[in-house]
């Protein structure tokens, strides 16, 4: 079966540009995260969902990061008026059980590039 | 709130030595500990996870890391190491509710012929 798939994989925006990254979770998956992952450093948590409801985006760094996943599946990351500090790999990840402990599955990320 | 520590950087090794990959965590509650791999140009993969049992945990590629809870560590070891095994590794631990991951900094594997 395919795995956790994102696109684009590779996205070069203009400082102000908003942005749209998508992620395709394992089918069936329940849990679905985000993270950025800066250049050297390890990935930092942004936001999750369960299924369609957002149960938390402590980590979201501004009111210009926004996703949904309206239908409890593919899910969208949305960065508004882009600056040169959200250029970074972004990362998403699923996974099948909704308790603590349970393997996440990630995909191969969306390199933003903030000019 | 959790923290995870990874004590070194980089760490340069010979083919056919052993390595240690050090890593330290910080939580007040109950925690579930993983190694994740990162290959150059690829995702994370899942190395290895400590959930419950017994505190010696393998991978099927020879890795191993033992959770040592009165030292709160998850050492990650291998006593061969091959070049293939050059990536970057991530210790994580889970946190409550939801089970977001925590992750440290990162260690360079960079294995030498």
């Amino acid at each position: 079966g395919a795995g956790v798939s994102q696109s684009p994989r590779y996205k070069v925006a203009k400082r102000g540009q908003d942005v749209a990254l998508r992620c395709d979770p394992i089918s069936g998956h329940v849990s679905l995260f985000w993270y950025q992952q800066a250049l050297g450093q390890g990935p930092e948590f942004l936001t999750y969902f369960q299924n369609e409801a957002q149960l938390d985006k402590s980590g979201l760094p501004s009111d210009r990061f926004f996703a949904e996943r309206p239908e409890g599946s593919v899910s969208t990351l949305k960065i508004q008026r882009t600056q040169q500090e959200d250029s970074a790999v972004y990362l998403c990840a699923s996974s099948l059980a909704q308790r603590q402990g349970a393997q996440q599955y990630f995909g191969p990320g969306t390199r933003l590039t903030v000019t | 709130a959790q923290s995870v520590t990874q004590l070194d950087s980089q760490v340069p090794v010979f083919e056919e030595a052993p390595v240690e990959l050090r890593c330290n965590y910080s939580s007040s509650v109950s925690v579930y500990l993983f190694w994740y791999v990162q290959y150059p140009n690829q995702g994370l993969q899942l190395l290895l996870k400590y959930l419950s049992g017994s505190t010696l945990v393998e991978s099927i590629n020879g890795f191993e890391a033992e959770f040592n809870k009165s030292q709160t560590s998850f050492h990650l070891r291998k006593p061969s190491v091959h070049i293939s095994d050059t990536a970057e590794y991530f210790c994580a631990v889970t946190t409550l509710p939801g089970g977001k991951l925590i992750f440290g900094q990162g260690t360079e594997l960079s294995v030498k012929p």
